[in-house]
């Protein structure tokens, strides 16, 4: 059974980073692409960023919300996949889950989630 | 990157087909996908390609497409299927894109 548990989250001052985790079991990770997305309370969904199953950061693509400060990253060997949020603003807080990614031809989508790990930007 | 509407809320009563639609310019182009989301839980795809239904995701969940509309259909609604659905996409540009979420109350 496919199972993605996020860690990390908590609260952050503004300017601030942290790391998120998504140990993931129950399947081949390198296998699959993995996404982050996120949901601000009382909003919907946003796509934040994917990587592929290798981890090559020239598979790396953002949200452009989060360009230059958010980097994916992935160890195979231990079944985690990271998203590093550096110079976190107060729009940044939101509850963040990991994905897993299944592609359609040129379309990705995601066919398993985690149940999210909340982040909270405040002083 | 392109927008996917959706209606925030929909209400039914217990055994009656609830619809949610998700409208968007690039739907003709584009399949749809589906996400049933309970507070507190991982979001579930319910459906996928427009129509298509996973593994273990009752037969009363279906999907159509019609223009720049997609639809979930959930016939004979239980009270177990009260939550959040949100339908996602790509745009011609290939951009992640999910519609704003729609609350379904079955009451």
């Amino acid at each position: 059974e496919v199972h993605l548990v996020e860690s990390g989250g908590g609260l952050v001052q503004p300017g601030g980073s942290l790391r998120l985790s998504c140990a993931a079991s129950g399947f081949t990770f390198s296998a699959y692409w993995m996404h982050w997305v996120r949901q601000v309370p009382g909003k919907g969904l946003a796509w934040v960023s994917r990587i592929n199953g290798d981890g090559e950061e020239s598979s790396t693509r953002y949200a452009d919300a989060v360009k230059g400060r958010f980097t994916i990253s992935r160890d195979n060997a231990k079944n985690t996949l990271y998203l590093r949020v550096n110079s976190v603003r107060a729009d940044d807080s939101a509850v963040y889950y990991c994905a897993r990614g299944l592609r359609s031809g040129a379309t990705f989508y995601f066919d398993y989630w985690g149940r999210g790990i909340q982040v909270t930007v405040s002083s | 990157s392109s927008e996917l509407t959706q209606p925030p809320s929909v209400s039914v009563s217990p055994g009656q087909t609830a619809r949610i639609t998700c409208s968007g310019d690039a739907m003709p182009k584009k399949y749809a996908y589906w996400y049933q989301h309970k507070s507190g839980q991982a979001p579930v795809l319910v459906i996928y390609e427009d129509t298509k239904r996973p593994p273990g995701i009752p037969e009363r969940f279906s999907g159509s497409t019609s223009g720049t509309t997609a639809t979930l259909i959930i016939t004979g609604a239980q009270a177990d299927d009260e939550a959040d659905y949100h339908c996602y996409s790509t745009d011609i540009n290939g951009n992640h894109v999910f519609g704003g979420g729609s609350t379904l109350t079955v009451l």
